[in-house]
């Protein structure tokens, strides 16, 4: 298995524009995670799916973030519009949602907002 | 959750040596526990877990142990290498629930 894969791994953009972030979880997981990490805040939860459904998005910082996940094979995460504090690495992770099997953390996406 | 700030803390081995890194956490209903490992530019790499009917559980050249009376985990290295050096976090969560509640990560720095 080639893991959560995630793209673009590195994403350089002005103030202002749109940024998609995308994820591709590992084949039979049934939840999916999204995280920011920053030095000064560590790891972050923003928004977890569980068989495709949003279930809880709380800490998503604002109305400009929003996540899909259309299908069990994919899931996106848009910044619109784009700020420099958002600028940070933003990781996707998977897991198989029993009884709290691990997650399985994908390469991340680094994000610059200039 | 718990942060890692810009003053990480730092735990300095001789490569050959030991390394013992620990957690400590609040939730006394938590019974799921992790510990990651995380490279430079690499996204947090699963190492060993142990449920809290457990009190010590061991790897390949690691060992994860559980103190529930003092809610304290550590993880131990055995014989640190050059490529274990990374930042080191624990995650722990209730089962069945997806919140992880992530430890102050230890960067670990082998020296040769």
């Amino acid at each position: 298995d080639a893991g959560v894969i995630q793209s673009p791994r590195h994403e350089v953009t002005e103030m202002g524009q749109e940024v998609t972030l995308r994820c591709k979880p590992i084949s039979g997981h049934n939840s999916l995670f999204w995280y920011r990490q920053t030095m000064m805040r560590g790891l972050e939860l923003l928004i977890y799916f569980n068989n495709n459904v949003p279930i809880d998005d709380s800490g998503m910082p604002e109305d400009r973030f929003s996540a899909k996940m259309p299908n069990a094979s994919f899931s996106t995460l848009k910044i619109q519009p784009s700020e420099p504090r958002d600028s940070a690495v933003y990781f996707c992770a998977s897991s198989l949602m029993d009884l709290g099997n691990e997650q399985f953390f994908g390469p991340g996406t680094r994000l610059t907002v200039l | 959750g718990e942060s890692v700030g810009l003053h990480l803390p730092t735990l300095s081995v001789q490569e050959g040596d030991n390394s013992i890194i620990n957690c400590a956490y609040s939730n006394s209903a938590s019974d799921y526990f992790i510990w990651y490992k995380q490279e430079s530019g690499k996204g947090p790499q699963f190492i060993i877990d142990i449920r809290s009917n457990m009190d010590k559980r061991q790897g390949q050249r690691v060992t994860v142990l559980l103190n529930k009376t003092v809610k304290h985990l550590s993880l131990q290295i055995a014989a640190t290498q050059p490529g274990d050096s990374a930042v080191y976090f624990c995650a722990v969560t209730i089962s069945g629930t997806y919140k992880y509640i992530f430890g102050t990560g230890t960067r670990l720095k082998v020296l040769a």
